[in-house]
C-alpha cells in the first residue's frame, strides 16, 4: 500500500536544539495527525491537523498543514532526552464512515546531551 | 481518549500455530483497526474490524491468514493463523472513539515465530 515520504529518515541532535522535519505524499489528504512512538509501546498522537494551512501547536511542538494538502511539518523546539523516539507523520481522508490512516516511512530523533 | 488494552503483550510462537490477539477498549468506540508493524518499519493497515459484520481487508491481507472478530464495541480480536517467521512483527489495535476522531493506539503485541 502507500506509504508518505518523511526526513530526514534519521537525526542526532544535541539537547537544546530544535527540530525540523517533513512528510510528503503524492495525493491530497484532508487531515493530518503526527504520532511519536518509543520502545515497546504503540504510538501516541501528538497533533492533529484539519485545514489546509492550519498551524498547531501542542507545547514545543508545532505542526502545520501544508497549504496544497499534500505535505506537513513538524518541529520541535529546545529539544530534550525525553523526545529521544520515532515521529510518525499519518494522513488521512474520510469517505462515509471510512477513515483509513496513511502512515509515513518514519523520523527516528536521537538527543545527547 | 480511551483506554486501550492488549494481550498478549508479547509471544515467542512455533512455526505452523496461530495466536489469537485480543484488543479491550474501557468505553464504546465507532471503529476499531489493526496494524502490523514489521521490524524496523512503518505500520501497514490489515483491516477494519467492523461490529457484527465481517471485517474489511486492505490489499495483500486475507480472513484466512488473519481472522478478525468484533463482537462488540469495545472488543475485538485477531488472529494471525499457520504462522511463519515472516509474521513476526508487532501487531497494533487502534480505535476512533466517534467519527472523525483521530485513532489511538494501543501499546502493541510483539510476536516473533521460530
Amino acid at each position: 500500500g502507500q506509504q508518505l515520504n518523511q526526513s530526514p529518515q534519521s537525526m542526532f541532535i544535541q539537547e537544546g536544539e530544535d527540530v525540523s522535519m517533513n512528510c510528503t505524499s503524492s495525493s491530497i489528504f484532508n487531515t493530518w495527525l503526527w504520532y511519536k512512538q518509543e520502545p515497546g509501546e504503540g504510538p501516541v498522537l501528538l497533533i492533529a491537523l484539519y485545514k489546509a494551512g492550519e498551524l498547531t501547536s501542542n507545547g514545543r511542538l508545532t505542526a502545520q498543514f501544508g497549504i496544497t494538502r499534500k505535505d506537513s511539518f513538524l518541529n520541535i523546539s529546545a529539544s530534550i532526552p525525553s523526545d529521544v523516539g520515532i515521529y510518525f507523520c499519518a494522513g488521512q481522508n474520510y469517505a462515509g464512515t471510512a477513515s483509513k490512516l496513511t502512515f509515513g516511512t518514519g523520523t527516528r530523533l536521537q538527543v545527547t546531551l | 481518549s480511551a483506554v486501550i488494552s492488549q494481550k498478549p503483550s508479547r509471544d515467542i510462537c512455533q512455526r505452523g500455530t496461530s495466536l489469537t490477539i485480543q484488543c479491550q477498549v474501557d468505553s464504546q468506540v465507532t471503529m476499531m483497526f489493526w496494524y502490523r508493524q514489521q521490524p524496523g518499519q512503518s505500520l501497514t493497515l490489515i483491516a477494519t474490524a467492523n461490529q457484527g459484520s465481517e471485517a474489511t481487508y486492505e490489499s495483500g491481507f486475507v480472513i484466512d491468514k488473519f481472522p478478525i472478530s468484533r463482537p462488540n464495541l469495545t472488543f475485538s480480536t485477531l488472529t494471525v493463523s499457520n504462522m511463519s517467521p515472516e509474521d513476526s512483527s508487532i501487531y497494533l489495535c487502534s480505535v476512533e472513539g466517534s467519527a472523525r476522531q483521530p485513532q489511538h493506539f494501543g501499546d502493541g503485541t510483539r510476536l516473533s515465530i521460530l
